[in-house]
């Protein structure tokens, strides 16, 4: 069954600690996205990526780092730096397909909050 | 940027009605399309609309699109409580691998 897969499901961080959130696909999709959704809002693009070894900050980026080394693989970072990480994290993938008509599919997130 | 602006923020119906929200948009698109989230779950795509598309059907499932006005329409018809979810908006523009979301319709289908 092709997909996304998020992991954990649920995660605590401790003051000053850095985590690492999980996102994989098995849709063999060029692009991978990171979102951040907070309480009775949208989404809002923290990285994404077209394609392996290149990526590019998205609308809140600032406390987040990404990287991209397999096609399959956009494990995001949440630093230290990022000063009010409680949030839900969605990442998602897509081929753009001809004239960029296709749809982003989603994992079933990661919710993280503050120990 | 959150570019797509769904209106009303909130809507409870009963079981076999039909619910109706919109979305307004500020810039150029290429193509317009709806999600579906449940609680606590990622997002499920309903429906892509492409810019020179009018209408499109899927099940229950109706979208309008007026480039004209900048807007969309989805309408759910003979709701089920299956239905209970937060619907966005997401808008995809020329030459982008960015969506822009909107903040989303909360559906409350009462049995």
């Amino acid at each position: 069954d092709g997909g996304i897969t998020q992991s954990p499901k649920y995660l605590f961080r401790k003051e000053g600690q850095n985590v690492t959130l999980s996102c994989e696909q098995n849709l063999n999709h060029d692009a991978m996205y990171w979102y951040r959704q907070d309480p009775g809002q949208g989404l809002r693009l923290i990285y994404y990526s077209q394609i392996v070894n290149d990526f590019q900050k998205g609308d809140i980026a600032e406390g987040y780092s990404v990287s991209r080394e397999k096609k399959e693989s956009f494990p995001l970072t949440v630093t230290s730096a990022q000063k009010n990480p409680t949030a839900f994290y969605l990442c998602a993938s897509r081929n753009p397909g001809q004239y960029n008509n296709q749809p982003q599919h989603f994992g079933d997130g990661t919710r993280l909050s503050i120990l | 940027s959150q570019q797509g602006e769904e209106d009303p923020q909130a809507l409870s119906i009963q079981e076999g009605e039909n619910a109706t929200m919109n979305c307004s948009y500020k810039t150029s698109i290429n193509n317009l399309q709806w999600y579906r989230q449940n609680s606590g779950r990622g997002l499920v795509h309903l429906i892509l609309i492409r810019s020179n598309e009018r209408e499109k059907h899927s099940g229950r499932l109706r979208v309008t699109l007026d480039t004209s006005k900048k807007s969309s329409s989805l309408l759910i018809t003979a709701s089920r409580a299956a239905d209970t979810a937060s619907y966005f908006c997401a808008t995809d523009p020329w030459g982008d691998y960015k969506l822009s979301f909107g903040a989303g319709t909360t559906v409350t289908v009462r049995a």
